[in-house]
């Protein structure tokens, strides 16, 4: 079975300062796809970005960059100079690869992030 | 390409009555995916429909079931609702091609009372 675990429930910065927000996961798949979706107050999920299970480079994004190490099952977000408009609640998720696993998301509890100006 | 819609946004309905919730994908999209969003058990994957067939399902009881039609647009069904059905359903579509990114909609919000 596929599990997420996102231990910070909530995290509360001041405006400029950079953020953390930790993701690990568990499967059994050799091959999956890791996920991270911010969900503002409206409620609809803004996909960020999507990691391949075999493609272990970090990435950046602007101020946002990802940070993938299989070894420890972890896929950590990074907001650098953290802005107001980033508050929201970031969800970090897994699914399966290969044309036949079909579409099935599973998400960590979510992490609350509070950007105080 | 527009995004993906849902309607209603907000409905309230009292228990024991049935819902049905619709879903439009992003165009090209033949998959969509619904996902029930409480307080409690956070985001839970309910059903996948791909070409008007079923192709994962999630832990719900049978009161909870979907379809979907030739233009891939899909509904959701929750029969003899519970208080505890209250929750915010979100819909998302992919592209059967290639890598599987999955894209929300704005989501309903049911209240059962």
């Amino acid at each position: 079975a596929q599990k997420v675990t996102q231990a910070q429930t909530e995290i509360s910065v001041v405006e400029k300062e950079d953020v953390t927000l930790d993701c690990v996961y568990e499967t059994r798949d050799t091959t999956y796809y890791l996920f991270w979706y911010k969900q503002p107050p409206s409620g609809e999920l803004v996909f960020l970005i999507r990691r391949n299970s075999f493609d272990e480079q970090n990435e950046i994004s602007g101020r946002y960059s990802w940070n993938f190490q299989k070894s420890t099952s972890s896929f950590n977000f990074t907001i650098t100079a953290s802005q107001v408009v980033d508050s929201a609640v970031y969800f970090c998720a897994l699914s399966e690869a290969g044309n036949n696993a079909g579409n099935m998301l599973t998400f960590g509890g979510g992490t609350r992030l509070m950007v105080k100006p | 390409k527009a995004g993906v819609t849902q309607t209603p946004r907000y409905l309230i309905k009292t228990r024991g009555q049935q819902v049905t919730l619709s879903c439009s994908p992003i165009s090209g999209h033949r998959s969509v995916s619904w996902y029930q969003q409480t307080p409690g058990q956070g985001l839970q994957f309910l059903f996948e429909y791909f070409s008007e067939t079923q192709r994962n399902k999630g832990n719900f009881p049978g009161r909870f079931s979907g379809r979907q039609f030739s233009n891939s647009r899909s509904e959701m069904n929750v029969s003899t609702l519970e208080l505890g059905d209250s929750a915010l359903y979100l819909c998302a579509s992919s592209s059967s091609q290639g890598v599987k990114t999955q894209y929300f909609g704005p989501g309903t919000r049911l209240l059962v009372l």
